[in-house]
Protein backbone atom coordinates (compact mmCIF):
# COMPACT_ATOMS: atom_id res chain seq x y z
CA UNK A 1 0.00 0.00 0.00
CA UNK A 2 1.24 3.51 -0.63
CA UNK A 3 1.75 5.10 2.27
CA UNK A 4 2.18 8.98 2.71
CA UNK A 5 3.55 10.73 6.14
CA UNK A 6 3.05 13.47 7.45
CA UNK A 7 5.48 14.56 10.22
CA UNK A 8 3.30 16.45 12.22
CA UNK A 9 -0.50 15.65 13.32
CA UNK A 10 -0.77 18.68 15.36
CA UNK A 11 1.64 22.02 15.13
CA UNK A 12 1.18 25.37 17.22
CA UNK A 13 3.00 28.48 15.94
CA UNK A 14 2.96 32.11 16.67
CA UNK A 15 2.49 34.64 14.36
CA UNK A 16 5.61 35.43 12.33
CA UNK A 17 7.62 32.21 12.78
CA UNK A 18 8.62 30.31 9.89
CA UNK A 19 7.04 26.79 10.06
CA UNK A 20 8.01 23.52 8.08
CA UNK A 21 5.47 21.09 7.34
CA UNK A 22 7.13 17.77 5.85
CA UNK A 23 5.75 14.93 3.89
CA UNK A 24 7.04 11.58 3.10
CA UNK A 25 5.89 9.14 0.16
CA UNK A 26 7.28 5.50 -0.16
CA UNK A 27 6.37 4.23 -3.62
CA UNK A 28 8.38 6.26 -5.71
CA UNK A 29 5.80 8.36 -6.84
CA UNK A 30 6.59 11.20 -9.35
CA UNK A 31 3.93 13.78 -8.60
CA UNK A 32 3.94 15.59 -4.98
CA UNK A 33 0.70 18.04 -3.85
CA UNK A 34 0.05 20.18 -0.79
CA UNK A 35 -3.58 21.47 -0.41
CA UNK A 36 -5.18 23.12 2.60
CA UNK A 37 -8.36 21.89 4.04
CA UNK A 38 -10.77 24.31 5.30
CA UNK A 39 -14.45 24.15 5.94
CA UNK A 40 -17.04 24.92 3.34
CA UNK A 41 -14.07 25.56 1.07
CA UNK A 42 -13.02 21.80 0.02
CA UNK A 43 -9.53 21.29 -0.84
CA UNK A 44 -7.09 24.12 -2.78
CA UNK A 45 -3.85 23.74 -4.17
CA UNK A 46 -1.18 25.61 -3.25
CA UNK A 47 2.09 23.68 -4.76
CA UNK A 48 2.69 20.91 -6.55
CA UNK A 49 5.82 19.29 -7.94
CA UNK A 50 6.29 16.90 -10.30
CA UNK A 51 10.06 15.64 -10.10
CA UNK A 52 13.10 16.43 -8.40
CA UNK A 53 13.59 20.53 -7.67
CA UNK A 54 10.83 20.73 -10.25
CA UNK A 55 7.53 22.90 -9.12
CA UNK A 56 4.44 24.64 -10.18
CA UNK A 57 2.06 27.21 -8.11
CA UNK A 58 -1.28 25.89 -7.34
CA UNK A 59 -4.73 28.14 -6.78
CA UNK A 60 -3.43 29.70 -3.45
CA UNK A 61 0.51 29.77 -3.64
CA UNK A 62 0.97 33.71 -1.79
CA UNK A 63 2.88 33.26 1.75
CA UNK A 64 3.80 29.59 1.45
CA UNK A 65 6.99 27.76 -0.42
CA UNK A 66 8.31 24.46 -1.18
CA UNK A 67 11.14 22.61 -1.80
CA UNK A 68 11.67 19.38 -3.19
CA UNK A 69 15.76 17.67 -2.87
CA UNK A 70 14.71 14.13 -2.96
CA UNK A 71 12.04 12.43 -4.51
CA UNK A 72 10.52 10.84 -1.80
CA UNK A 73 9.90 13.94 0.14
CA UNK A 74 8.52 17.81 -0.53
CA UNK A 75 8.53 20.67 1.91
CA UNK A 76 5.86 23.31 2.72
CA UNK A 77 7.66 26.41 4.27
CA UNK A 78 5.40 29.13 5.27
CA UNK A 79 8.04 31.85 5.46
CA UNK A 80 6.30 33.97 8.13
CA UNK A 81 3.10 32.34 9.68
CA UNK A 82 0.05 34.82 9.65
CA UNK A 83 -3.38 33.56 11.85
CA UNK A 84 -5.10 33.25 7.92
CA UNK A 85 -3.03 29.97 8.09
CA UNK A 86 -4.37 28.11 10.40
CA UNK A 87 -5.66 25.00 8.91
CA UNK A 88 -5.42 21.12 7.84
CA UNK A 89 -2.62 20.94 5.28
CA UNK A 90 -2.93 17.57 3.27
CA UNK A 91 -0.05 16.30 1.13
CA UNK A 92 -0.31 13.79 -1.89
CA UNK A 93 1.33 12.18 -4.37
CA UNK A 94 0.65 10.28 -7.41
CA UNK A 95 2.23 8.12 -9.30
CA UNK A 96 2.40 9.65 -13.14
CA UNK A 97 1.38 13.11 -14.40
CA UNK A 98 0.47 12.06 -17.87
CA UNK A 99 -1.88 9.53 -16.60
CA UNK A 100 -5.14 9.94 -16.03
CA UNK A 101 -5.46 6.81 -14.09
CA UNK A 102 -3.19 8.01 -11.30
CA UNK A 103 -5.35 8.87 -8.02
CA UNK A 104 -3.98 10.89 -5.58
CA UNK A 105 -2.80 9.35 -2.31
CA UNK A 106 -3.32 11.80 0.46
CA UNK A 107 -1.37 11.83 4.17
CA UNK A 108 -3.81 12.25 7.14
CA UNK A 109 -2.93 16.11 7.49
CA UNK A 110 -1.23 18.35 9.83
CA UNK A 111 -3.81 21.01 11.67
CA UNK A 112 -1.88 23.98 11.66
CA UNK A 113 -2.69 26.48 14.37
CA UNK A 114 -1.09 30.28 14.06
CA UNK A 115 -1.75 32.37 17.45
CA UNK B 1 -14.15 29.81 -13.91
CA UNK B 2 -13.80 26.36 -13.60
CA UNK B 3 -16.02 25.12 -11.23
CA UNK B 4 -17.36 22.18 -8.67
CA UNK B 5 -20.37 22.16 -6.95
CA UNK B 6 -21.47 19.48 -4.57
CA UNK B 7 -24.91 19.12 -2.73
CA UNK B 8 -26.36 18.76 -0.22
CA UNK B 9 -23.79 20.07 1.77
CA UNK B 10 -24.88 17.20 4.69
CA UNK B 11 -27.05 14.43 4.69
CA UNK B 12 -28.69 12.17 7.44
CA UNK B 13 -29.88 9.06 6.20
CA UNK B 14 -31.64 5.64 8.87
CA UNK B 15 -29.70 2.88 8.13
CA UNK B 16 -30.98 1.37 4.66
CA UNK B 17 -32.41 4.81 3.14
CA UNK B 18 -31.11 4.70 0.27
CA UNK B 19 -30.10 8.15 -1.24
CA UNK B 20 -27.87 10.04 -3.86
CA UNK B 21 -24.99 12.63 -3.53
CA UNK B 22 -24.54 15.34 -6.48
CA UNK B 23 -21.41 16.99 -7.88
CA UNK B 24 -21.75 19.47 -10.55
CA UNK B 25 -19.07 20.88 -12.24
CA UNK B 26 -18.50 23.96 -14.81
CA UNK B 27 -15.32 22.80 -15.97
CA UNK B 28 -13.12 22.75 -20.07
CA UNK B 29 -11.66 20.36 -20.90
CA UNK B 30 -12.60 17.36 -18.18
CA UNK B 31 -10.32 14.83 -18.18
CA UNK B 32 -11.45 12.72 -15.35
CA UNK B 33 -13.86 13.11 -12.27
CA UNK B 34 -12.76 11.56 -8.84
CA UNK B 35 -14.90 10.67 -6.06
CA UNK B 36 -12.61 10.10 -2.78
CA UNK B 37 -14.17 9.54 0.94
CA UNK B 38 -12.62 11.58 3.87
CA UNK B 39 -12.82 10.39 7.74
CA UNK B 40 -12.92 12.32 10.68
CA UNK B 41 -9.02 13.02 11.30
CA UNK B 42 -7.61 11.42 7.62
CA UNK B 43 -6.79 12.27 4.74
CA UNK B 44 -9.25 11.65 1.70
CA UNK B 45 -9.32 8.01 0.32
CA UNK B 46 -9.78 7.40 -3.77
CA UNK B 47 -13.05 5.94 -4.44
CA UNK B 48 -13.85 5.78 -8.25
CA UNK B 49 -12.59 7.78 -11.25
CA UNK B 50 -14.99 8.43 -14.24
CA UNK B 51 -14.18 9.11 -17.52
CA UNK B 52 -16.90 10.00 -20.02
CA UNK B 53 -20.28 10.34 -19.91
CA UNK B 54 -22.76 6.97 -19.40
CA UNK B 55 -20.17 5.80 -17.62
CA UNK B 56 -21.01 3.77 -14.09
CA UNK B 57 -18.46 2.28 -11.07
CA UNK B 58 -19.50 0.33 -8.36
CA UNK B 59 -18.15 -0.41 -4.89
CA UNK B 60 -20.19 -2.38 -1.94
CA UNK B 61 -23.14 -0.05 -1.75
CA UNK B 62 -21.63 2.79 -3.53
CA UNK B 63 -22.59 3.19 -7.38
CA UNK B 64 -20.80 6.40 -9.25
CA UNK B 65 -22.64 7.65 -12.71
CA UNK B 66 -21.12 11.01 -14.99
CA UNK B 67 -23.00 13.20 -17.21
CA UNK B 68 -22.01 15.86 -19.50
CA UNK B 69 -22.72 18.19 -16.65
CA UNK B 70 -22.74 16.27 -13.22
CA UNK B 71 -21.88 13.36 -11.57
CA UNK B 72 -24.25 11.11 -8.77
CA UNK B 73 -22.52 8.54 -5.86
CA UNK B 74 -25.60 6.70 -4.95
CA UNK B 75 -25.77 5.00 -1.74
CA UNK B 76 -27.77 1.75 -1.46
CA UNK B 77 -28.90 0.77 2.22
CA UNK B 78 -26.09 2.52 3.58
CA UNK B 79 -24.78 1.42 7.27
CA UNK B 80 -23.24 3.60 9.79
CA UNK B 81 -19.86 2.51 8.63
CA UNK B 82 -20.36 4.61 5.11
CA UNK B 83 -20.57 7.94 7.54
CA UNK B 84 -18.02 10.24 5.93
CA UNK B 85 -17.03 13.25 3.83
CA UNK B 86 -17.82 12.18 -0.09
CA UNK B 87 -15.31 14.84 -1.68
CA UNK B 88 -15.83 15.34 -5.70
CA UNK B 89 -12.72 16.34 -8.02
CA UNK B 90 -12.15 17.36 -11.76
CA UNK B 91 -9.32 16.54 -13.41
CA UNK B 92 -8.47 19.24 -15.76
CA UNK B 93 -5.76 17.53 -17.96
CA UNK B 94 -3.14 19.50 -17.05
CA UNK B 95 0.46 17.53 -16.55
CA UNK B 96 0.84 17.01 -13.01
CA UNK B 97 -2.48 15.44 -12.53
CA UNK B 98 -4.29 18.80 -10.99
CA UNK B 99 -7.80 18.44 -9.70
CA UNK B 100 -10.51 20.83 -8.43
CA UNK B 101 -12.88 19.71 -5.63
CA UNK B 102 -15.64 20.43 -4.60
CA UNK B 103 -16.54 21.43 -0.71
CA UNK B 104 -17.84 17.82 -0.02
CA UNK B 105 -20.97 16.30 1.47
CA UNK B 106 -21.16 15.00 5.27
CA UNK B 107 -22.86 11.97 5.60
CA UNK B 108 -24.38 10.20 8.66
CA UNK B 109 -26.36 7.38 8.77
CA UNK B 110 -28.17 6.19 12.18
CA UNK B 111 -28.86 2.76 12.93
Amino acid sequence: DVKVTQSSRYLVKRTGEKVFLECVQDMDHENMFWYRQDPGLGLRLIYFSYDVKMKEKGDIPEGYSVSREKKERFSLILESASTNQTSMYLCASSLDGTDFNSPLHFGNGTRLTVT
Amino acid sequence: EDQVTQSPEALRLQEGESSSLNCSYTVSGLRGLFWYRQDPGKGPEFLFTLYSAGEEKEKERLKATLTKKESFLHITAPKPEDSATYLCAVHLGEYGNKLVFGAGTILRVKS
